[in-house]
């Protein structure tokens, strides 16, 4: 069955980075997109970007342009964001998810990143 | 970039209920529109696809109707367990992705 592994909550304190993993099974890890979705406390989903993990080629809406970079390893079908210069805005839960024809399909569990002095 | 506007942003039903939520595109979106499920502390669940399509699994008391710009999720019975945040997300044009803002039904 298809499932995306998340890694571990974070706690950051402001400036610094964090980087997410998201580990594939169940599937052929180069066949579909991957999308990160966070969501803040309380509040809705909000899209941070996508992968390709075949090419590797990314797109990020313009809010996160130049913050945040999303990488792949195929050889342990693991996706990662990382997310720099954090502020306790970026405190949220961070979601990877798999695509087919831009449709989410399947979720991972969540990571939560607080960020805190 | 499209916007999703979702409507009610909460709703108070009861058990056996029938509930409606709808989405609204801020253009033509054709049938291209994706409804999620949310319960607290979890990750969202595909409910229906391509604006009317079923996902596998999901309980029949869930429909999905509309083209273009509007959009409905009917709950035909509500059940226990559908007390939940409902978002719907459009797959016209990504990216950018876009959700519209939840829809929670609370009892």
């Amino acid at each position: 069955q298809v499932q995306l592994v998340q890694s571990g909550a974070e706690v950051k304190k402001p400036g610094a980075s964090v980087k997410v993993s998201c580990k594939a099974s169940g599937y052929t890890f180069t066949d579909y997109y991957l999308y990160w979705v966070r969501q803040a406390p309380g509040q809705g989903l909000e899209w941070m970007g996508r992968i390709n993990p075949n090419s590797g080629d990314t797109n990020f809406p313009q809010k996160f342009q130049g913050r945040v970079t999303m990488t792949r390893d195929t050889s342990i079908n693991t996706a990662y964001m990382a997310l720099s210069s954090l502020t306790s805005d970026d405190t949220a839960v961070y979601y990877c998810a798999r695509v087919r024809a831009a449709i989410v399909d399947f979720w991972g569990q969540g990571t939560l990143v607080t960020v805190s002095s | 970039d499209i916007q999703m506007t979702q409507s009610p942003s909460s709703l108070s039903a009861f058990v056996g209920d029938r509930v409606t939520i709808t989405c609204r595109a801020s253009q033509t979106i054709f049938t291209y529109l994706n409804w999620y499920q949310q319960k607290p502390g979890k990750a969202p669940k595909l409910l229906i696809y391509a604006a009317s399509s079923l996902q596998s699994g999901v309980p029949s008391r869930f429909s999905g109707s509309g083209s273009g710009t509007d959009f409905t999720l009917t709950i035909s019975s509500l059940q226990p367990e559908d007390f939940a945040t409902y978002y719907c997300q459009q797959s016209y044009s990504s990216p950018p992705v876009t959700f519209g803002g939840g829809t929670k039904v609370e009892i």
